[in-house]
């Protein structure tokens, strides 16, 4: 079965601290991984996006690294703010329809 | 920026009612998806299309059927809503054929209680 999975749950560090959050998925075969960002009650907001023949990407304070071989993604956030305080989800397309599995997020918390 | 734009934020309805959620891009996409998002459970897909009057079930389609007439318009369709149906659904549009698309880009949900 193919899963995705974030570790840990939830997250809470000092302002201006660099942080790594974690995606694994049981599958290596993937298409792309796409890390999103979701604030409370809210639809949820594209950030990243790497294809399986990319390993990394970089948006602003953002960088998306993928190793297929061990099934690994990292969301590194550079000089984190109490704005950047949300959930993050990662997203894999296992399939050529586009379907995304979803793991259950990571909540962090950003103190001023 | 793509915008993908839900109907409602909010909608309360009561057991057995037939329920509509819409969802509409502007962006010419050929791929839309239904989600349902539940405490414990995360994001799980229900519907999607690939093209106009094109559907495939998703991982949790029993209870739910879609429409997809116009290539910007997706609705779910709620047939007799039942109490666990309450949730939050999230729809979402991409580009591209295939797996190697562009970013799948999300509405701000609608939230659904039945009562």
């Amino acid at each position: 079965k193919q899963e995705v999975t974030q570790i840990p749950a939830a997250l809470s560090v000092p302002e201006g601290e660099n942080l790594v959050l974690n995606c694994s998925f049981t599958d290596s075969a993937i298409y792309n991984l796409q890390w999103f960002r979701q604030d409370p009650g809210k639809g949820l907001t594209s950030l990243l996006l790497i294809q399986s023949s990319q390993r990394e990407q970089t948006s602003g304070r953002l960088n998306a690294s993928l190793d297929k071989s061990s099934g690994r993604s990292t969301l590194y956030i550079a000089a984190s703010q109490p704005g950047d305080s949300a959930t993050y989800l990662c997203a894999v397309n296992f399939s050529n329809t586009g379907k995304l599995i979803f793991g259950q997020g990571t909540t962090l918390q950003v103190k001023p | 920026d793509v915008k993908v734009t839900q109907s409602s934020r909010y909608l309360v309805k009561r057991t057995g009612e037939k329920v509509f959620l819409e969802c509409v891009q502007d962006m010419d996409h050929e791929n839309m998806f239904w989600y349902r998002q539940d405490p414990g459970l995360g994001l799980r897909l229900i519907y999607f299309s690939y093209d106009v009057k094109m559907k495939e079930k998703g991982d949790i389609p029993e209870g739910y059927s879609v429409s997809r007439e116009k290539k910007e318009r997706f609705s779910l369709i709620l047939e007799s809503a039942s109490t666990n149906q309450t949730s939050m659904y999230l729809c979402a549009s991409r580009w591209g054929v295939g797996g190697q698309g562009q970013p799948q880009h999300f509405g701000d949900g609608t939230r659904l209680s039945i009562l």
